[in-house]
């Protein structure tokens, strides 16, 4: 499984952006990247996931390096809603670090 | 539609006990994936079924075991329950056995306590 090393806290404005980064060296070519965030009392909750190309949706943007060793999970406008422990994974995704907690500051 | 479920929410044991925890994945989904989340940390993963068939095992002892029902739901089991064992457990559901373009939808987990 793929080895995923993040920030343990990072701290952000409401309404900036902020960029989430994730090392994943040991990927393997054909595992997908995948970004879940955890609310307090609550299970992981998926956010985006991606191979090579960057990715969009509703909830956040992920870019993902050329060498696909490494990742960031970009929100583009964080809310006090959007507090909460993110985390990456590769492989089989059957391996979670220990998460990024971000904190929002109002 | 109703996401993965999972039962009871909270329980509590005492040492040396056993507990069988339940998983209703998302109507669709084959495959379940058991995760131990101890606070503060991110989960550990303990076991993967699809059809039925275990498809990855963690580093757990022997005293954990599972299995998946043809409905697809699943238990898990915990045998001879240390103190260390008191932790957040949680069911993921997706519709591969491997993470490849379907993502895991997890449960909001059962929160053991050991005494």
């Amino acid at each position: 499984d793929a080895k995923t090393t993040q920030p343990n806290s990072m701290e952000s404005n409401e309404e900036e952006p902020v960029h989430l980064p994730c090392n994943h060296s040991t990927i393997s070519g054909t595992d997908y990247i995948h970004w879940y965030r955890q609310l307090p009392s609550q299970g992981p909750e998926y956010v985006i996931h991606g191979l090579t190309s960057n990715v969009n949706n509703r909830m956040a943007s992920l870019a993902i390096a050329e060498d696909r060793k490494s990742s960031t999970l970009i929100l583009h406008r964080a809310t006090l809603r959007d507090a909460a422990v993110y985390y990456c994974t590769g492989g089989n995704m059957l391996t979670f670090g220990g998460g990024t907690r971000l904190m929002v500051k109002p | 539609d109703a996401g993965v479920t999972q039962s009871p929410t909270h329980l509590i044991k005492t040492r040396g006990q056993q507990v069988t925890l339940r998983c209703s994945p998302i109507s669709g989904h084959k495959s379940v994936s058991w995760y131990q989340q101890v606070l503060g940390q991110g989960p550990q993963f303990i076991f993967q079924y699809y059809e039925k068939e275990e498809r990855g095992r963690g580093n757990f002892p022997d005293r954990f075991s599972a299995r998946q029902f043809p409905n697809y739901s699943s238990e898990l089991n915990v045998n001879a329950l240390l103190l260390g064992d008191s932790a957040l457990y949680l069911c993921a559901s997706s519709l591969e056995p491997r993470q490849l373009q379907s993502p895991l939808h997890f449960g909001n987990g059962t929160r053991l306590t050991v005494t």
